[in-house]
C-alpha cells in the first residue's frame, strides 16, 4: 500500500515569487510520481510526471518537481508564480509493476497574490 | 481526442434515489478508474477497468454501488438507496494501459452529485 503527504494545506504567496510545494510519499514497491492541478469545479489536469530516468521532471506551466528517492519525496517547483496558478495541487503515486490506481494526496491550496 | 466526458456534471437528488453517472473514456484507453472526491480532500479511489473486466475494487464500494463497462468502451456508476453522505465529486479516469507512458491518467471533469 502507498501513501501520500502534502505537507503544506495552503500557500500563499506573492506573484512572480517563487514557490515549492512539498509532497512526501510511503510505499514498499517502486511508483511513478504525478502532480495535477485543479481548478474550481473542473477535473484533474496532469502537471507533470516522473516515470524513470532523470530524476527533475519538467512539465507545462513552467513547473518542475524532482524525484528524491531516498527521502521519498517529489516536490513541486515553479520559480515564479502568475495570479493564474491560483489552484489546488495534488501529489500522486502508483505502483510501477501494477499500475492501477493512484493514490493521492489531500491537496495543497495555492494562493497567488498581486 | 475529446478528452474523457462524464454526464451529468451536476446531479441533485433526495435520500433514498438511485442515481447513474455516465463516463465516456478517450477513445482506444483500454483502463477506466472512478475515484470519489470530496471537499478538502484528494481523490480516492472506488474502481477500475481494464476493458470490460473490473480489476479492482476499493473497500470504499459499498453494495450500494455498481459499476459497469459492458463493452469496454463507457462505464456507468449507479448509486442504489442514496445517502447524505454520498455528496461528492465523481471523477472519472481512464489511461492507455500498462507501462510508463500508457499509466498517465486523464481525468474528465466530474458529476457533482448532492443528496439532500
Amino acid at each position: 500500500a502507498q501513501s501520500v503527504t502534502q505537507l503544506d494545506s495552503q500557500v500563499p504567496v506573492f506573484e512572480e515569487a517563487p514557490v515549492e510545494l512539498r509532497c512526501n510519499y510511503s510505499s514498499s514497491v517502486s511508483v511513478y510520481l504525478f502532480w495535477y492541478v485543479q481548478y474550481p469545479n473542473q477535473g484533474l489536469q496532469l502537471l507533470l510526471k516522473y516515470l524513470s530516468g532523470s530524476t527533475l521532471v519538467k512539465g507545462i506551466n513552467g513547473f518542475e518537481a524532482e524525484f528524491n528517492k531516498s527521502q521519498t519525496s517529489f516536490h513541486l517547483r515553479k520559480p515564479s508564480v502568475h495570479i493564474s496558478d491560483t489552484a489546488e495541487y495534488f501529489c500522486a503515486v502508483s505502483e510501477t509493476r501494477i499500475a492501477g490506481k493512484s493514490t493521492f494526496g489531500d491537496g495543497t491550496t495555492l494562493t497567488v497574490k498581486p | 481526442d475529446t478528452g474523457v466526458s462524464q454526464n451529468p456534471r451536476h446531479k441533485i437528488t433526495k435520500r433514498g434515489q438511485n442515481v447513474t453517472f455516465r463516463c465516456d473514456p478517450i477513445s482506444e484507453h483500454n483502463r477506466l478508474y472512478w475515484y470519489r472526491q470530496t471537499l478538502g480532500q484528494g481523490p480516492e479511489f472506488l474502481t477500475y477497468f481494464q476493458n470490460e473486466a473490473q480489476l479492482e475494487k476499493s473497500r470504499l464500494l459499498s453494495d450500494r454501488f455498481s459499476a459497469e463497462r459492458p463493452k469496454g468502451s463507457f462505464s456507468t456508476l449507479e448509486i442504489q438507496r442514496t445517502e447524505q453522505g454520498d455528496s461528492a465529486m465523481y471523477l472519472c479516469a481512464s489511461s492507455l494501459g500498462q507501462g510508463n507512458d500508457k499509466n498517465i491518467q486523464y481525468f474528465g471533469a466530474g458529476t457533482r452529485l448532492s443528496v439532500l
